[in-house]
C-alpha cells in the first residue's frame, strides 16, 4: 500500500461529460501529481500541485483542471469528455516539490476512466 | 530536456533465466533515474533508484540496475526470474529541481514462462 488513495477506481461517462477524479495524498506529502495512462500516449504528466499552488504544467489539455486543496487532497476536473479521454489517470505524492530530485514519487492504484 | 527510452516493448523470459530490461537516458545534467514497476490492476510501485551515490543500485524483489554514464543506460537486472516478476516495467527520469516530475518510458511488459 502506496497511502496514496484515489476514488473512484472505476468511472464510465459519456462524451461531453464532466467527471472529477479524487486524490489523497500520503501523510505528510506536500506535492501532488496526476499522470494520464493511455495505450498510445503511454505515461504522460499532466500537472504538479506543491502546497496547493500549482508547479508545474505537463500535457495537460484545457478542458482538464485540477486544484489541491488546504487538507492537501487534490482533484482532477475532466469537462467536455471526449472518446480518447478514455485512460487510467494516476495521482503520485511526494515529500516536497523543492530540489526534491532524488525523492521518490509514490502513485495511488489509479482511476480508470471510461468515455462512452 | 530530459528523458529516457526503453527498448523492447515486450521481454519473453523462462523461470530461473537472467532478466535483463534496457534503459537509455538522455540528459543535459547529471541525472537521477528510477525503475517502476506495475502489477496488473495496480499503480506503479518504485523499485530502485539512482542519485549518484553507487553506479549498481539494489532494489527490491531481488532487481538490481548499474548506471553506465559512456552508455547513457541504466539497465535492469534480476539473476533468476519468477513467475511473480510478470509485470510491466518503466524506466524514469527525475527533471529534479522545483518540479521534480518524472518522466517516464514507454514500458516493457516482462513475461515469465513456466
Amino acid at each position: 500500500d502506496s497511502g496514496v488513495t484515489q476514488t473512484p477506481k472505476h468511472l464510465i461517462t459519456a462524451t461531453g461529460q464532466r467527471v472529477t477524479l479524487r486524490c489523497s495524498p500520503r501523510s505528510g506529502d506536500l506535492s501532488v501529481y496526476w499522470y494520464q495512462q493511455s495505450l498510445d500516449q503511454g505515461l504522460q504528466f499532466l500537472i504538479q500541485y506543491y502546497n496547493g499552488e500549482e508547479r508545474a504544467k505537463g500535457n495537460i489539455l484545457e478542458r482538464f483542471s485540477a486544484q489541491q486543496f488546504p487538507d492537501l487532497h487534490s482533484e482532477l476536473n475532466l469537462s467536455s469528455l471526449e472518446l480518447g479521454d478514455s485512460a487510467l489517470y494516476f495521482c503520485a505524492s511526494s515529500p516536497t516539490g523543492a530540489d526534491s530530485y532524488n525523492s521518490p514519487l509514490h502513485f495511488g492504484n489509479g482511476t480508470r476512466l471510461t468515455v462512452t | 530536456a530530459q528523458s529516457v527510452t526503453q527498448l523492447g516493448s515486450h521481454v519473453s523470459v523462462s523461470e530461473g533465466a537472467l532478466v535483463l530490461l534496457r534503459c537509455n537516458y538522455s540528459s543535459s545534467v547529471p541525472p537521477y533515474l528510477f525503475w517502476y514497476v506495475q502489477y496488473p490492476n495496480q499503480g506503479l510501485q518504485l523499485l530502485l533508484k539512482y542519485t549518484s551515490a553507487a553506479t549498481l543500485v539494489k532494489g527490491i524483489n531481488g532487481f538490481e540496475a548499474e548506471f553506465k554514464k559512456s552508455e547513457t543506460s541504466f539497465h535492469l537486472t534480476k539473476p533468476s526470474a519468477h513467475m511473480s516478476d510478470a509485470a510491466e516495467y518503466f524506466c524514469a527520469v527525475s527533471t529534479g529541481g522545483a518540479t521534480n516530475k518524472l518522466i517516464f518510458g514507454t514500458g516493457t511488459l516482462l513475461a515469465v514462462q513456466p
